[in-house]
C-alpha cells in the first residue's frame, strides 16, 4: 500500500472560519481522490472527489484543490459550522482499486 | 437501495473466543475492504479482497485473523482466539473496482473482548 500524508492531525476553527486540511501522496498512478467524513459512531461517507486532470472542484461550501506537479490536493470548507465537527479524512486509488488512506484530522469548529 | 450492511453492530466475545464479522456489499460491488479503527484514531487498512480472492491481506496479522469473500454470501472476517487487544471498530467498504468509483462503508462493528 502506498502511503498518503494527511494534515494537520487536529483542527480548530471558529465558526464562520475556513477549514483546510492537506494531503501528499507519492504514487503518480493514483488516479481519483476522495474525501470522507466521519462522525462519532457511524462510517466514513464519501463528501467530495476530484480526479487529477482538474485543478479544483467545488461542490457548497467544500472545495478540492488539486496540484498535480505537487503531488498535494486539500479541502478547504467555507463558512465552517459545528456541525462540520467531524474527521476528515483524504483517499486516493488506481483504477478504481488499491484505495490508501491518510490518518485523519480530526476537526472542531467551536460556535 | 441498500449500502452496505454490517452485522453485528456489536459483539461481545470473551478472550480465547472467535469473533465472524459480515459484511454485505452493495449490490453489484465485487471489491471489499476492511479496515480497523482505534477510538479516535484513523483507518488502519487489513485487507483487500475481490469476490473468492485476497488480492492484499499486507494489513492482516497472519495468525488469528482470515477474511474471505465468497462466490456467494457475505465477505467475513474472522478472528480466532480473540484478545483483549483485538476490542476496536472494524469496518467494511464495497466498491465496484472500476474508474472513478468510490468506496462505500458500512456503518462497523465494534468489537469489545472482555
Amino acid at each position: 500500500q502506498q502511503q498518503v500524508k494527511q494534515s494537520p492531525q487536529s483542527l480548530i476553527v471558529q465558526k464562520g472560519g475556513i477549514s483546510i486540511i492537506n494531503c501528499a501522496y507519492e504514487n503518480t498512478a493514483f488516479d481519483y481522490f476522495p474525501w470522507y467524513q466521519q462522525f462519532p459512531g457511524k462510517g466514513p461517507a464519501l463528501l467530495i472527489a476530484i480526479r487529477p486532470d482538474v485543478s479544483e472542484k467545488k461542490e457548497g461550501r467544500f472545495t478540492i484543490s488539486f496540484n498535480k506537479s505537487a503531488k498535494q490536493f486539500s479541502l478547504h470548507i467555507m463558512d465552517s459550522q459545528p456541525g462540520d465537527s467531524a474527521t476528515y479524512f483524504c483517499a486516493a486509488s488506481m483504477r478504481g482499486q488499491n484505495f490508501v488512506f491518510g490518518p485523519g484530522t480530526r476537526l472542531s469548529v467551536l460556535p | 437501495n441498500a449500502g452496505v450492511m454490517q452485522n453485528p453492530r456489536h459483539l461481545v466475545r470473551r478472550r480465547g473466543q472467535e469473533a465472524r464479522l459480515r459484511c454485505s456489499p452493495v449490490k453489484g460491488h465485487s471489491h471489499v475492504y476492511w479496515y480497523r479503527q482505534l477510538p479516535e484514531e484513523g483507518l488502519k487498512f487489513m485487507v483487500y479482497l475481490q469476490k473468492e480472492n485476497i488480492i492484499d491481506e499486507s494489513g492482516m496479522p497472519k495468525e488469528r485473523f482470515s477474511a474471505e469473500f465468497p462466490k456467494e454470501g457475505p465477505s467475513i472476517l474472522r478472528i480466532q482466539q480473540v484478545v483483549r487487544g483485538d476490542s476496536a471498530a472494524y469496518f467494511c467498504a464495497s466498491s465496484p473496482g472500476v474508474g472513478d468509483s468510490p468506496l462505500h462503508f458500512g456503518n462497523g462493528t465494534r468489537l469489545t473482548v472482555t
